[in-house]
Order: structure tokens, then C-alpha cells, then sequence
């Protein structure tokens, strides 16, 4: 079936560091991918997003670019602040009639100042 | 602007008893989803609706019941709840507007089953 696998953490940072989250999906059809950031206490909001090979996603200084030949949409940061400490998560979109998402287990980032 | 907000916040539940968590959006989406978050397992979906009056089931549907009598509503029963069934619940919505469509989370219900 259809899954989403993502670098397992936690990952501890310190401030200004360079931040690199894998994530790496099947390849059926060719999904809509996403990065989700959930900040302690709250749900979900879209960090970024690529709808189709070699698009980047960007947002808030982070990256992500959807590669097909290696089925990845790793995130990347070049400089983390004490503010992007969350559980980040990679998700694909279904084609299907209901545009369900299916996420990847999620990765906890403490970045210490 | 409420965007999707989530009843109750928390609740613990014993064994056997029943509840409806309720979900509401006011950015009259047509899509609804209810996903439930397990530690190292990310979210994954229960039910989901496509508009009003319509439901169908997800990933992980059984031991929970849902309905969508109103647009914007979008409930998730429990009938007789189990200790599996601790964990935290995030509604979201969405509308599709092509590929990559944004969906848009409440901040969930911190259910504990004893």
C-alpha cells in the first residue's frame, strides 16, 4: 500500500545548526507531498508542500524538493532556531475522491540555544 | 477566524462508556477527517466524510462511528470505549483545489481510556 517512511528522532539541535529530516514515500502514482510542523500543545499546519517532481517547497527558511528518482522529499534547514523545536511530519496526498492524507510516523526536533 | 475547532480538549473515559467528540470549521470545506495520533506512529486516519451526509472509513475505522448532518460538523462516536482507544484525536478539513490541497487541523482531543 501506500506509505510514507521518515527519519526517526529525536533530533537535538543547537541553535543555527543544519537540519536535514529524511523522508522517502512509495512510489504509486505520483502523490502531492507535504511537511506538517506540530508545535507543543496544537495541531497540525501545513510547513511546505510539492504537488510534482522536482518542485521545492519552501517556507519559514526551510526546503524540501520532490525527487522521483529517489522517491524522497527530505526537509532541510540551514540555520535552526530555538523556535522550530516541534514534531515534524512528512505526508503524501491519495489521488483518490477524498484527498486523504497518509503521514509518516513523525520526527521530534529540540533545538537547544 | 475559529477555522476547526475540536470539543472536548481532554477526557478520560472508563471502560465500556460512551462519548462524541465533536468537530466544527467555519470555512465551509466540503472535506472532513478524523485521525487519531499514536506515539511513533503518526496520525493516521479513523473516518472520513466528503461532504454532507456522506461517510466512509479509513485506516484504522473499527470501534468508532461518525456522522455529518451538517456541513460543518463532524462527529466521532465511541459506543463502548477501550483501552486501546487512548490516544489524541485531531479533526481537520479541506477543500480541493487541485493537486496539493492544505488541510487545516484542530488542535486535537487528548482521549485517556482506563
Amino acid at each position: 500500500g501506500n506509505s510514507v517512511t521518515q527519519m526517526e528522532g529525536p533530533v537535538t539541535l543547537s541553535e543555527e545548526a543544519f537540519l536535514t529530516i529524511n523522508c522517502t514515500y512509495t512510489a504509486t502514482g505520483y502523490p502531492s507531498l507535504f511537511w506538517y510542523v506540530q508545535y507543543p500543545g496544537e495541531g497540525l499546519q501545513l510547513l511546505l508542500k510539492a504537488t510534482k517532481a522536482d518542485d521545492k517547497g519552501s517556507n519559514k527558511g526551510f526546503e524540501a524538493t520532490y525527487r522521483k528518482e529517489t522517491t524522497s522529499f527530505h526537509l532541510e534547514k540551514g540555520s535552526v532556531q530555538v523556535s522550530d523545536s516541534a514534531v515534524y511530519f512528512c505526508a503524501r496526498e491519495e489521488r483518490g475522491s477524498a484527498r486523504q492524507l497518509t503521514f509518516g510516523s513523525g520526527t521530534q526536533l529540540t533545538v537547544l540555544p | 477566524n475559529a477555522g476547526v475547532t475540536q470539543t472536548p480538549k481532554f477526557r478520560v473515559l472508563k471502560t465500556g462508556q460512551s462519548m462524541t467528540l465533536l468537530c466544527a470549521q467555519d470555512m465551509n470545506h466540503e472535506y472532513m477527517y478524523w485521525y487519531r495520533q499514536d506515539p511513533g506512529m503518526g496520525l493516521r486516519l479513523i473516518h472520513y466524510s466528503v461532504g454532507e451526509g456522506t461517510t466512509a472509513k479509513g485506516e484504522v475505522p473499527d470501534g468508532y462511528n461518525v456522522s455529518r448532518l451538517k456541513k460543518q460538523n463532524f462527529l466521532l462516536g465511541l459506543e463502548s470505549a477501550a483501552p486501546s482507544q487512548t490516544s489524541v484525536y485531531f479533526c481537520a478539513s479541506s477543500v480541493p483545489t487541485g493537486l496539493g490541497t492544505e488541510a487545516f487541523f484542530g488542535q486535537g482531543t487528548r482521549l485517556t481510556v482506563v
